[in-house]
This record gives structure tokens, C-alpha cells and sequence, in this order.
């Protein structure tokens, strides 16, 4: 167990539809991280947050956005949904910058499927 | 940009017998190298790092050596085990503090047969 938790786990809705995605990090880590996991293009990094603030983007749609509260949980939110966004998108954690340290912990996901 | 290239999968082996998994990178910086762990069902877990040339990093008996003149980080193991069949990926981060996230190869399934 990572310690990072993640819900739904499992998401099943049509095309055009919005769905929210949450994350509860380790107990003490301030970043959250979202990387998207599908089967053509494996393990692509969406977006960052740090203490509340975003700190990084990457290849994250206009129709997603994302948000880090007070207590340090995070969402993300999937609008306007495609066949295309069907896939797992994982929330993961660490205590201050990754890329310094390596130790990114990584919650079970959450796999969305569109229809 | 900065990028990382896995070997494809997947990897099928017997059991006791020697694994490689080839991994190169490309990186503007000066990376941090990773190699993640994903058993079926689960998230990414750490395995094991390096963060400069000629490092070994090295966990429950997975090797990997960070190769700056051939910009590599193969990941070894000496004997697999049916356990070891998982998806792994190689993974780099750069201390630039602008690109915080590490950047992800594709994975590579290695299926161990008993």
C-alpha cells in the first residue's frame, strides 16, 4: 500500500460527459502529480501540484483541469469526454520535488472508460 | 525534449534465466535514472535509481548501471522468478527546477513461465 488512494476506481460514462477523478496523497507529501496511462501512448505526465499551487504542465488537454485543496487532496476533471480519453489515469505523490529524489508514490488509479 | 525509449514488449523468459531490459535516454540536463515496477492491479513502485554517471542502482537483485557515454540504464536480473512478471518502466528527472514530473519510457511486460 502507497498510501495514496484514489476514487473512483473504476469510471464507465458516455462521450461528451464530465467526470471528476480524486486523490488523497501520502500522509506529509505536498506534491501531486497526474500522468495518464493508455495502451498507444504508456505513461504520459498531465500536470503538478505543490502545496495548493500548480508547478508543471504537460500534455494535458484544455477540456481537463485540475486542482489541489487546503487539505492537499486533488482532483481532476475531465470534460467534454472522447472515445480517445478511455484509459488509467494514475495520481501520484512525493514529499517535495521528484525529480530531485526519484520517489514519486503511485495510487492503483483510476480507469475511465468512455462509450 | 527530453525523452526515454524502452525496449519493446513483451519480454518472455523462463524461470532462473537471465533478464535485460534496454533502456536509453535523451535529456537536455543532467537526469536522475529510474526504473518503476507496476504488478498487475497496482501503481508504479520505485525499484530502483541512480542519479550520476557510472552509479548502480540495485533492489531485490535488479541491477541497472547509468551509462552517460552511451546514454543507457539497462535494468538486469541475474535469475527471474514467476513473481518478477510485471511492467517496467524507465524513467528520468532532471534537476532543472522548471520540468519538476519525471519523464516516463513506455513500459516493457515481462512474462516469467514457470
Amino acid at each position: 500500500d502507497s498510501g495514496v488512494t484514489q476514487t473512483p476506481k473504476h469510471l464507465i460514462t458516455a462521450t461528451g460527459q464530465r467526470v471528476t477523478l480524486r486523490c488523497s496523497p501520502r500522509s506529509g507529501d505536498l506534491s501531486v502529480y497526474w500522468y495518464q496511462q493508455s495502451l498507444d501512448q504508456g505513461l504520459q505526465f498531465l500536470i503538478q501540484y505543490y502545496n495548493g499551487e500548480e508547478r508543471a504542465k504537460g500534455n494535458i488537454l484544455e477540456r481537463f483541469s485540475a486542482q489541489q485543496f487546503p487539505d492537499l487532496h486533488s482532483e481532476l476533471n475531465l470534460s467534454s469526454l472522447e472515445l480517445g480519453d478511455s484509459a488509467l489515469y494514475f495520481c501520484a505523490s512525493s514529499v517535495a520535488t521528484a525529480s530531485l529524489t526519484g520517489e514519486l508514490f503511485f495510487g492503483e488509479g483510476s480507469r475511465l472508460t468512455v462509450l | 525534449g527530453d525523452s526515454v525509449t524502452q525496449m519493446e514488449g513483451p519480454v518472455t523468459l523462463s524461470e532462473e534465466a537471465f533478464l535485460t531490459i534496454n533502456c536509453t535516454y535523451t535529456a537536455t540536463g543532467y537526469p536522475s535514472l529510474f526504473w518503476y515496477v507496476q504488478y498487475p492491479g497496482e501503481g508504479l513502485q520505485l525499484l530502483l535509481k541512480a542519479t550520476k554517471a557510472d552509479d548502480k542502482g540495485s533492489n531485490k537483485g535488479f541491477e541497472a548501471t547509468y551509462r552517460k557515454e552511451t546514454t543507457s540504464f539497462h535494468l538486469e536480473k541475474g535469475s527471474v522468478q514467476v513473481s518478477d512478471s510485471a511492467v517496467y518502466f524507465c524513467a528520468l528527472g532532471l534537476r532543472d527546477t522548471g520540468r519538476r514530473a519525471l519523464t516516463f519510457g513506455s513500459g516493457t511486460r515481462l512474462q516469467v513461465q514457470p
